[in-house]
């Protein structure tokens, strides 16, 4: 069983929808919690990070954090076509490790 | 463009050949890391420095592999006799500490 857990999709959702993308997992010392969006053949790019649980927010993201659930979400209000890509969750257990163990990405598409 | 940088950004190569790629990371940082990430997967964590120490491998990298970052700067990983198995996208992301990774473009490699 992987660590971390992401359904890969596609998840189809017309333009304006809210999207939310989910993650679990399995290590309870996991701390600090990330998602990365990615474009067809591109590098990870970082969207939110989230320290412990509770939500943060930014422009029409939001992310939440569950450590009682060992569960993650990011919300996407208004998707537009240019949200389609693949959205990575991410964690790790300690700021002074380098490793983040990360889900397999689900992929978005958000049709005009 | 002060982002991470890596070269080449595609590299096809024969099986048993050796291959080597270089990052460049954002000015400063004195982290870098190296990830592999192949077709519908997250990325996995290979290895990480701090400054020019190697402070952790995965066990990912086999015996082929080695990374070196001489100067605290620029790094390399070489894939010794490569094999099709080693085909997928290279990422190389650095930071300044803690968890928040900013990755490169990545260096897609093929092993025919």
């Amino acid at each position: 069983q992987k660590e971390v857990e992401q359904d890969p999709g596609p998840l189809s959702v017309p333009e304006g929808a809210i999207v939310s993308l989910n993650c679990t997992y399995s290590n309870s010392a996991f701390q600090y919690f990330m998602w990365y969006r990615q474009y067809s053949r591109k590098g990870p790019e970082l969207l939110m990070y989230t320290y412990s649980s509770g939500n943060k927010e930014d422009g029409r993201f939001t992310a939440q954090v569950d450590k009682s659930s060992k569960y993650i979400s990011l919300f996407i209000r208004d998707s537009q076509p240019s949200d389609s890509a693949t959205y990575l969750c991410a964690m790790s257990a300690s700021s002074n490790t380098g490793k983040l163990i990360f889900g397999q990405g689900t992929t978005l598409q958000v049709k005009p | 463009d002060t982002g991470v940088s890596q070269d080449p950004r595609h590299k096809i190569t024969k099986r048993g050949q050796n291959v080597t790629f270089r990052c460049d990371p954002i000015s400063e940082h004195n982290r870098l890391y190296w990830y592999r990430q192949t077709l519908g997967q997250g990325p996995e964590f290979l290895t990480y420095f701090q400054n020019e120490a190697q402070l952790e491998k995965s066990r990912l990298l086999s015996d082929r592999f080695s990374a070196e970052r001489p100067k605290g700067s620029f790094s390399t990983l070489e894939i010794q006799r490569t094999e099709q198995g080693d085909s997928a996208m290279y990422l190389c992301a650095s930071s300044t500490g803690g968890d928040t990774q900013y990755f490169g473009p990545g260096t897609r490699l093929t092993v025919l």
